[in-house]
């Protein structure tokens, strides 16, 4: 049985930064892309950005880029999401997915929340 | 990016019916589009992949159709646990992005 478990969310100021993690098992992690996808408050799911099986392809939402950071530790089976000068509108549960095929994203997490005040 | 636009965007139904949603994209994604079922307080669970592809363990009373454009997910015949919000994803091009969702209610 596949299992993602995020950690990391909290309260933080604007600006600072904040590690989010997602432990997986229960199936091959190091054979499949990862994704990172949030939810405001009451809003729609939005893609933050992916990574590739073995670490070499990333991708990222225009509204994120050059601020977070996917990463991944085959190793540790965990995947996870440096977030660098944070914005009160990054405030949403973040969710890891991962791919049980090419472009087929099967496995989530529950989520961890993320939120951005002063 | 690839816009993708859902409708409608709230439908309100009773047990029994037949319900479309539709999903347009701003341009061609081949048949690289994917529907998921979101609960309140839950995490996205993919119903349909490959725009019609049903994924295993999901009732068969959902299908999904289209291609390049325009797609729709239908529910044949809806159940009081299909009352939730629906979204469409397109995984044609980077950035991966949804439509906006459609949320199913009891009429």
């Amino acid at each position: 049985q596949a299992q993602l478990v995020e950690s990391g969310g909290g309260v933080v100021q604007p600006g600072r930064s904040l590690r989010l993690s997602c432990a997986a098992s229960g199936f091959s992690f190091s054979s499949h892309a990862m994704h990172w996808v949030r939810q405001a408050p009451g809003k729609g799911l939005e893609c933050v950005g992916l990574i590739s099986y073995d670490g070499s392809e990333k991708h990222y939402a225009d509204s994120v880029k050059g601020r977070f950071t996917i990463s991944r530790d085959n190793s540790k089976n965990t995947l996870y999401l440096q977030m660098n000068s944070l914005r009160a509108e990054d405030t949403a549960m973040y969710y890891c997915a991962g791919e049980v095929g090419a472009k087929i994203i099967d496995h989530w997490g529950q989520g961890t929340l993320v939120t951005v005040s002063s | 990016d690839i816009q993708l636009t859902q409708s409608p965007s709230f439908l309100s139904a009773s047990v029994g019916d037949r319900v479309t949603i539709t999903c347009r994209a701003s341009q061609g994604i081949s048949s690289y589009l994917a529907w998921y079922q979101q609960k309140p307080g839950k995490a996205p669970k993919l119903l349909i992949s490959a725009a019609s592809t049903l994924q295993s363990g999901v009732p068969s009373r959902f299908s999904g159709s289209g291609s390049r454009t325009e797609f729709t997910l239908t529910i044949s015949s809806l159940q009081p646990e299909d009352f939730a919000t629906y979204y469409c994803q397109q995984l044609n091009s980077f950035p991966w992005t949804f439509g906006q969702g459609t949320k199913v209610e009891i009429k």
